[in-house]
């Protein structure tokens, strides 16, 4: 079975610049998040996906951010303009059931670098 | 607000040896999950161990296991015999049994094992 996969793996980019991020759930999987992890702070929770309904994205930084996933399969997040702040890496992962602390597959992250 | 705290940001271990992370959150919820997970060089994050909050007795995963204090909300995990495939970083994490079932994590503690 197939993990949850993200790409690219990297991503350097200038200040400015518009970057996309994608990740492809483990498939069946209804809920889908976004966390971004800036250097040495903790890991943030971004937004909720179920299925193709956001369910919560309280912890999208601004409106530079967004987050889409069509069709309730894989997700996209782009940030435009992106700014150094931004820079971190974003975490995906997946889960079948909502709200029943069933652990969450994660993908190997997006490093993102804004320069 | 639901917070995580990891006070200790690094620590090290001979190998064979026993190693204690140590994790606190603040809820005013009575149900609840608490989780540890492993980020490995590789960075791709997976379960540890998992705890529901009404369960009294503490989760235990072959070599490892927790100390679930609730009344101190406290979560502590226990790695016995610890071999040097565990040097990653440990990220605590809560989730609630209800309301928008995001988790929060914690900063993280760097754990090395030393041959």
């Amino acid at each position: 079975e197939a993990g949850v996969t993200q790409f690219p793996s990297h991503s350097v980019i200038e200040k400015g610049q518009t970057v996309t991020l994608r990740c492809d759930p483990i498939s069946g999987h209804d809920n889908l998040y976004w966390y971004r992890r800036v250097m040495g702070k903790e890991i943030k929770f971004l937004l909720h996906f179920v299925k193709e309904s956001k369910q919560d994205e309280s912890g999208m930084p601004n409106n530079r951010f967004l987050a889409e996933r069509t069709g309730g399969t894989y997700s996209t997040l782009k940030v435009q303009p992106a700014e150094l702040e931004d820079s971190g890496v974003y975490f995906c992962a997946s889960s079948t059931r909502t709200g029943t602390g069933e652990k969450l597959f994660f993908g190997s992250g997006t490093q993102l670098s804004v320069l | 607000a639901q917070t995580v705290t990891q006070s200790q940001p690094e620590m090290s271990v001979q190998e064979a040896e026993t190693v204690t992370l140590s994790c606190t959150y603040d809820t005013s919820e009575n149900n609840y999950y608490l989780f540890w997970y492993k980020q490995p060089p590789s960075r791709q994050m997976i379960l540890v161990i998992r705890q529901e909050a009404y369960k009294q007795q503490n989760a235990t995963e072959n070599r490892f296991s927790v100390n679930f204090q609730k009344a101190a909300k406290s979560f502590s995990l226990k790695i016995s015999d610890s071999q040097l495939g565990d040097t990653a970083m440990y990220f605590c994490a809560f989730m609630n049994q209800r309301g928008t079932y995001k988790y929060i994590f914690g900063t993280g503690t760097r754990l090395k094992v030393l041959a």
